[in-house]
């Protein structure tokens, strides 16, 4: 079946590296894609979102590229810091129509950053 | 401003009795969304409301789980009876679905841990 899948399940980085966090989908329909970050004991925390006719999105510390050709959804951090620790979860929003509020989230990579 | 709330944040319950979980959206948001986070299965849509009108409860499992919204700053998700498998962090979310139909960001509340035993 089709879903949002994660290169890797887990990334370990030094503090002040940058890091970049991967993500492929299958549906190529899908025309909006969002980054989530969950720290352990909270709900996941909107990063920055992209829409289908973007190829990049810059926010602070964070850039999201997507590459429709090869459907692949990226989230960079720059100059990780210790609280960058947590698991990134991709999402797509697959649905048209009246299904259009439907996201499906990816099963997410964690990412530590060492001191 | 408040994001979204959640109660309990962790519930403890035997199996065969009712589950009640509670939720309070941002304020203004129009759109609420019930998920469900396991290991296994990750985050999983449960129900969809929009204006309070249930759009799309094809992700409840089973007629044990029910969810209300009788207005714009509250809704329930009830499971009765509570089963083991039902165990996992239950979240609910909110947005603003813009006039012109696209999707928007979600905004997540911390979740109610439940465990049935």
């Amino acid at each position: 079946g089709e879903n949002v899948g994660l290169h890797l399940p887990t990334l370990s980085v030094q503090e002040g590296d940058n890091s970049i966090i991967n993500c492929a989908y299958s549906n190529s329909a899908s025309d909006y894609f969002i980054w989530y970050k969950q720290e352990s004991g909270k709900g996941p925390q909107f990063i920055i979102d992209i829409r289908s006719n973007m190829d990049k999105r810059q926010g602070q510390r964070v850039t999201v590229l997507l590459n429709k050709t090869v459907k692949h959804l990226s989230l960079q951090i720059a100059a990780t810091q210790p609280g960058d620790s947590a698991v990134y979860f991709c999402a797509e929003n697959r649905g048209s129509g009246g299904s259009n509020y439907k996201l499906t989230f990816g099963k997410g990579t964690l990412l530590t950053v060492n001191p | 401003d408040a994001g979204v709330i959640q109660s309990p944040r962790h519930e403890v319950t035997e199996m065969g009795q009712e589950v009640t979980l509670r939720c309070k959206p941002i304020s203004g948001h129009n759109s609420l969304f019930w998920y469900r986070q396991t290991m296994m299965r990750g985050l999983e849509l449960l129900i969809y409301f929009n204006n309070n009108v249930p759009i799309d409860d094809s992700g409840m499992p089973e007629d044990r789980f029910s969810a209300k919204m009788p207005n714009a700053s509250f809704s329930t998700l009830k499971i009765q009876p509570s089963e083991p498998r039902d165990s996992a962090v239950y979240f609910c979310a909110s947005s603003l679905k813009g006039s012109g139909g696209g999707p928007n960001e979600q905004y997540f509340g911390p979740g109610t841990r439940l465990t049935v035993t």
